[in-house]
Formats: C-alpha cells, structure tokens, sequence
C-alpha cells in the first residue's frame, strides 16, 4: 500500500531555534499534502494544504511564515517550524494524497513529536 | 457546534466483545467517509473508506453511514487486545477524482480491550 515516511520522529530544540520536518511518499506521487498538529488527547487540526508546486494554504489562525510549507516535488513536503517556541511543542503529521489516479484515501506519515525546551 | 462530534471515551470493553463507535456530523455536503486507527505516538491508520450512505465490510470491521441521520458507525466484531487504540472518524466533501479536500476529524475515541 501507499506508505508516507516521516522524519524525524522525535526532535528536541532549543527556544528560537527552526526545526525541519519531511515527509516522502515512497510509493506514489503525493499531488497534495496535508500538514496536521495534535495536542495530547486531541484530535488532529488541520494547519495546512499544499499542491505541488505551489503555495501552501493555511488554515485560520495558523501563522505562515512561522510554519514554512515547501512542496516542490510530487514526492517530498517539508515543513519548517521558524523560531520554535515551547508552545510549539506537539505532535506534528502529515498526510499525501494521490489525486491524478482517483485513488481514495488519505496517507499518513507516522508523525514527529516536537518538544521545544 | 464543531462540525464532527465524537464521544472521547475512554471505553473500556473485554476481549471478545462486539465494540460500536460512533460520530454525528452537522454538514450534509460531507460525502466520504472514513475511520483512523492510532496508536499511541504514531499517524492514523486507514481502517475504512466508505462513500455516501450504506454498509461496508472488512474482516471484523463493519462500517455503516446514515446520511439522512448525519450519522455513521463502526463496529468491530470478536475485539482483541491489539484493537486497543484510538479510533478517529473523519469526513471530506470531495475526493478521488475530484481532487483532493480535506478532512475533518472527530475527537477521537480511545478504546481499551481487556485480555
């Protein structure tokens, strides 16, 4: 099946520092990617969609140019926390769809906990 | 009103037993249907993919959409310790070929399934 790898899956920085996360879909061509963040016992809120080759849409209230979303190829996102602030610390997913073959589902990456001390 | 509703849990249920999961919904363009696993620290798992209203089986997961009641279901039948997760709904307005939208969660419900 479809598979997402992400990395790293665990990262500790210091406050101010920027933290790069990516995610590759190893299978398939993710035409678009999906950047979540979950809080402990929360469910996942969406942060941001990017479309390969272009820029990425952000939810409300989600700062752009903290989280800088690249998705410059069919098969790698990155996202990039800038000045990382404890406040910043969750647990951050991806997710890639394939839209050219109609394929359903969505494909998740198994996340990168980010703890900002 | 948040969009998707999921009791949260925890449930607690023993080995065996027939689990029923649960989420409303308040948007009716909502078409796609699907059903996460998580465990704990890892992304969501496809469980279930379901457009439109009906039932749809795999194995001992069963999952069932009423969109007349904004309603859908996930039962898992003869429940194992390994089921022990949280199980996530979600929901989408569009997919496959029409491109790519994206998904509303529920909260999510942590279920424990005891040897």
């Amino acid at each position: 099946g479809a598979v997402v790898s992400q990395h790293p899956s665990r990262v500790i920085c210091k406050s101010g520092t920027s933290v790069k996360i990516e995610c590759r879909s190893l299978d398939f061509q993710a035409t678009t990617m999906f950047w979540y963040r979950q809080f402990p016992k929360q469910s996942l809120m969406l942060m941001a969609t990017s479309n390969e080759g272009s820029k990425a849409t952000y939810e409300q209230g989600v700062e752009k140019d903290k989280f800088l979303i690249n998705h410059a190829s069919l098969t790698l996102s990155t996202l990039t926390v800038t000045s990382a602030h404890p406040e910043d610390s969750s647990f951050y997913i991806c997710s890639g769809k394939e839209t050219q073959s109609g394929r359903s589902g969505y494909t998740f990456g198994s996340g990168t906990r980010l703890t900002v001390v | 009103q948040k969009e998707v509703e999921q009791d949260p849990g925890p449930l607690s249920v023993p080995e065996g037993a027939i689990v029923s999961l649960n989420c409303t919904y308040s948007n009716s363009a909502f078409q796609y249907f699907m059903w996460y696993r998580q465990y704990s620290r890892k992304g969501p798992e496809l469980l279930m993919y379901t457009y439109s209203s009906g039932n749809k089986e795999d194995g001992r997961f069963t999952a069932q959409v009423d969109k007349s009641s904004k309603y859908i279901s996930l039962f898992i039948r003869d429940s194992q310790p390994s089921d022990s997760a949280t199980y996530l709904c979600a929901m989408s307005k569009g997919g496959g070929i029409q491109g790519a939208q994206k998904l509303v969660f529920g909260q999510g419900t942590r279920l424990t399934i005891n040897p």
